[in-house]
């Protein structure tokens, strides 16, 4: 159980243009989910929080206009890289927080998508 | 905002050897998870600790939650090549609607 999935793996675009991730929990209800980004040998950087039905609070130095984020349902959450850039070009990883009956804390992470922006 | 300092960056060791890794922090955490990573994945969880003190294992992993709830360490007895890869601490400073906090990973590397 606690499996979340993200679609797509890889994803490369040309600059300019908006990609779209998803983010899914598959086997449960997941009221929270969040967004982190990793640079190449670096570590995962909180970009935003997500709780379903409201809008996502994004960390500091995080543009939301930039990085759209949508949590419409329990099991679904999106993010949107709009204008992507060279420089955003990264590994994108979302987690999920069960909704009840899970360990206070425990997020369960997808496998991430590399994005590579020409 | 707050940062995690885990050390060491890397290590090179034999199989068989002991491993250990720590991570510290100059504010508080609730929570202390650690993560293992391979390239190209997302990271699974291998110990989550919830109280300060508190000493978790899981097989040949060991974690505990600093008293002062600044700190954490992991160990590893015995390695195998597959353990193999960058371990990340994390550290959760409210409750479970907080995003977490990562270390900058130990890049574990193992020579036969």
């Amino acid at each position: 159980g606690a499996v979340v999935s993200q679609h797509p793996s890889r994803v490369i675009c040309k600059s300019g243009t908006s990609v779209k991730i998803e983010c899914r929990s598959l086997d449960f209800q997941a009221t929270t989910m969040f967004w982190y980004r990793q640079f190449p040998k670096q570590s995962l950087m909180l970009m935003a929080t997500s709780n379903e039905g409201s809008k996502a609070t994004y960390e500091q130095g995080v543009e939301k206009d930039k990085f759209l984020i949508n949590h419409a349902s329990l099991t679904l959450s999106t993010l949107t890289v709009t204008s992507a850039h060279p420089e955003d070009s990264s590994f994108y990883i979302c987690s999920a927080r069960g909704a009840s009956g899970y360990i206070t804390g425990e997020q369960f992470f997808g496998p991430g998508t590399r994005l590579t922006v020409l | 905002g707050q940062q995690l300092n885990q050390s060491p960056q890397s290590m090179f060791i034999q199989e068989g050897e002991d491993v250990s890794m720590n991570c510290t922090s100059s504010s508080i955490f609730n929570t202390w998870l650690w993560y293992k990573q391979d390239p190209g994945e997302g990271p699974v969880l291998l110990i989550a600790l919830y109280k300060a003190g508190e000493l978790t294992s899981n097989g040949r992993l060991t974690a505990q939650f600093g008293i002062t709830r600044k700190d954490s360490f992991l160990n590893i007895s015995a390695s195998i090549p597959s353990d193999v890869g960058i371990y990340f601490c994390a550290g959760q400073a409210g409750g479970g609607a907080d995003g977490l906090t990562f270390g900058k990973g130990t890049h574990l590397i193992i020579q036969p």
